[in-house]
């Protein structure tokens, strides 16, 4: 079965370097999204991708954050100058453009960025 | 904006014993998702209900929403040691796409 997957599983990097999490969503999905959560606390949405813009942003992304479909696979979130407070666990979404399963939204395993 | 929110309570039950949560959320939605995470570990998407409907089965996961209360309950029926998870409702307006989640409610089955 087709699985949305994200790279690194784990990143440790030192405050104020920058990071790329790494996605490839479900092939023939058109919608993408990324979502952290920080330990303990509910999943949070950042931003929605669609037809190589972005359709919605979150307030806690900020001018530090982009996003980027280089490629016809993968999708990739920026984080410029990393916080501690960025210490999260990233999670990559894609949705389908149509079909029975159009409003489900299928999760990658995560990412889980720790900022030292 | 709609939020999920799920009752704050985690569960620890017996297998074989049914699992009940319940989640309330603000404003209109469009659709509300139940997600499950094993701990540390990625969302699992589940079941998927809209608001126009009023039920939904999958396996043993039963779903109900009241959309004039703003609520939906997922019933686990039979439960089994490898349903320990927590799990979360998601809802999402017609405005956007977004995904609202809830806290989370903790689901202990003991063997």
């Amino acid at each position: 079965e087709p699985e949305v997957t994200q790279t690194p599983s784990h990143q440790v990097t030192q405050m104020g370097q920058e990071v790329i999490l790494r996605c490839v969503p479900i092939s023939n999905h058109l919608y993408f999204y990324w979502y952290r959560q920080i330990l303990g606390q509910k999943v949070e949405f950042l931003v929605s991708f669609y037809n190589n813009e972005i359709s919605e942003k979150s307030e806690i992304f900020d001018d530090q954050f982009s996003v980027e479909r280089p490629d016809g696979s993968n999708f990739t979130l920026k984080i410029r100058s990393t916080k501690l407070e960025d210490s999260a666990m990233y999670f990559c979404a894609s949705r389908a453009r149509r079909g029975s399963s159009y409003n489900e939204q299928f999760f990658g395993p995560g990412t889980r960025l720790t900022v030292l | 904006s709609q939020q999920g929110e799920e009752d704050p309570q985690a569960l620890s039950i017996q297998e074989g014993e049914n699992a009940t949560m319940n989640c309330s959320y603000k404003t209109s939605i469009n659709n509300l998702q139940w997600y499950r995470q094993n701990s540390g570990r990625g969302l699992v998407h589940l079941i998927l209900i809209r608001s126009n409907e009023r039920e939904k089965h999958s396996g043993r996961l039963r779903v109900t929403l009241d959309t004039s209360k703003k609520s939906s309950s997922l019933l686990i029926t039979a439960s089994r040691a490898a349903d320990t998870a927590s799990y979360f409702c998601a809802t999402s307006d017609y405005g956007n796409n977004r995904l609202a989640f809830g806290k989370g409610n903790q689901v202990v089955v003991i063997p």
